[in-house]
């Protein structure tokens, strides 16, 4: 079975902190891999996706990168502001699952002012 | 454009209830899929469309159906609700050039 793991589940961090959440995979035949946000009650915003040929991806702030061999992914938030607290989810899609999301269960952070 | 909609928010049943989630998109994508999440559990799949007429089981299926009779709109069935379906529900949906997975904002679900 395809697995998907997030590490650490929470984090809680002081404001201005640069940093890491970590996303592991167990099958390395991804197709893609995409990071999203949830704020509490609210639905999955797309941060970030990750083609299977590329090493990371930039967005503001925010930058993710990709090791298919090692079957890691990474989310770095830069200077960290309380608007980032929020709930960050790691989902790939494996080719062989038509091309449909396999979540990990997401760690939540919280940026203290 | 709305994006991906869905109705209702809220939802309270009782068991042997049956009802239907409403998901529309209004971006022509050909994929569209519902999760359900659950603490503990994370997201997970129930069912996924690749195209109008076209559907297939996810990772958690049994006790849900659904249809794609238009490329908008990919409703999910509850036949007989039972209190292990409570839940959140979120529907999504993707173009066929693009891989960006698009989410509504969820039905919370309560099965007494």
């Amino acid at each position: 079975k395809q697995e998907v793991t997030q590490i650490p589940a929470a984090l809680s961090v002081p404001e201005g902190e640069n940093l890491v959440l970590n996303c592991s995979f167990t099958d390395s035949a991804i197709y893609n891999l995409q990071w999203f946000r949830q704020d509490p009650g609210k639905g999955l915003t797309s941060l970030l996706l990750i083609q299977s040929s590329q090493r990371e991806q930039t967005s503001g702030r925010l930058n993710a990168s990709l090791d298919k061999s090692s079957g890691r992914s990474t989310l770095y938030i830069a200077a960290s502001q309380p608007g980032d607290s929020a709930t960050y989810l790691c989902a790939v899609t494996y080719t062989s699952a038509g091309n449909m999301l396999t979540f990990g269960g997401g760690t939540r952070l919280m940026v203290k002012p | 454009n709305a994006g991906v909609t869905q109705t209702p928010k809220f939802q309270v049943l009782k068991t042997g209830q049956s009802m239907t989630l409403q998901c529309a998109q209004d971006m022509n994508h050909e994929y569209m899929s519902w999760y359900r999440q659950d603490p503990g559990m994370g997201l997970r799949l129930i069912h996924y469309s690749v195209g109008a007429g076209i559907t297939d089981q996810g990772e958690v299926p049994n006790g849900y159906n659904v249809s794609r009779s238009t490329t908008e709109d990919f409703p999910l069935r509850l036949l007989s609700a039972a209190p292990s379906q409570t839940s959140v529900y979120f529907c999504a949906s993707r173009g066929s050039g693009g891989q960006t997975q698009y989410f509504g904002p969820g039905t919370r679900l309560l099965v007494l």
